[in-house]
């Protein structure tokens, strides 16, 4: 069974900084799909970003970027230019393709200081 | 295009008292999800159902929950009786499908047990 960990808890940045949020995963597919997502307190789940694993290019969204180690396993989640907006819980998740089911991490809970 | 409702947004019951949750998808979306996710955690996926038939249910604990997806459109899950573990928030998503990329998730409905 495929599974997502996130090491970090909770994280704290200061405004316009940089900050790097942590994923590992566990599948024995070739093919897949990574996501982050994030959830503010209305609880509606966001997506940030999303990668494919046949892609090597790291995927970009604006200030949000990715680092994709498939080898190892990593999926880690780069936050530029940090804005207050930005403070919620992300969550790392897989797919085995797109419009299936998810398997998430336990999230991270970003902080952004003004 | 509207998101995905859900109703209620809160509720609160006492234990081995039933309660039922609704979700309207997006129009056209033929894959539905019902995911539960307790505080602390990420979501974890309860059932799938492909247009109203079901896809996956294999963490569903069928003792005390159910769901149905009448003429592949609403869904309803429902709990009977509920216990202070099932305390969560549970989220509906829909997408157009397996191999299609859109993924919508609704704000979830709050369920405190006490």
């Amino acid at each position: 069974a495929q599974t997502v960990t996130q090491s970090q808890p909770e994280m704290s940045v200061q405004e316009a900084e940089t900050v790097t949020l942590s994923c590992t995963y566990d599948t024995s597919e070739s093919d897949y799909y990574l996501f982050w997502y994030k959830q503010p307190p209305s609880r509606q789940m966001i997506l940030v970003i999303r990668q494919e694993a046949y892609k090597q290019q790291n995927a970009t969204e604006n200030r949000f970027s990715v680092n994709f180690q498939k080898a190892a396993k990593s999926f880690s989640l780069k936050i530029s230019d940090s804005q207050l907006g930005d403070a919620a819980m992300y969550f790392c998740a897989y797919g085995m393709e797109y419009g299936n089911k998810l398997v998430f991490g336990a999230g991270t809970i970003l902080r952004v200081k003004s | 295009e509207a998101g995905v409702a859900q109703s209620p947004r809160y509720k609160i019951i006492e234990k081995r008292q039933s309660v039922a949750f609704w979700c309207n998808p997006i129009s056209g979306h033929a894959t539905l999800y019902w995911y539960q996710q307790i505080l602390g955690q990420g979501p974890k996926l309860l059932i799938q159902f492909q247009n109203n038939g079901v896809v996956d249910d294999s963490q569903l604990p069928k003792d005390r929950f159910s769901a149905e997806r009448l003429k592949g459109v609403d869904s309803t899950l429902k709990i009977q009786p509920a216990k202070l573990e099932d305390s969560a928030v549970y989220l509906c998503a829909s997408s157009l499908g397996r191999g299609h990329y859109g993924y919508t998730f609704g704000s979830g409905t709050r369920l405190t047990v006490v």
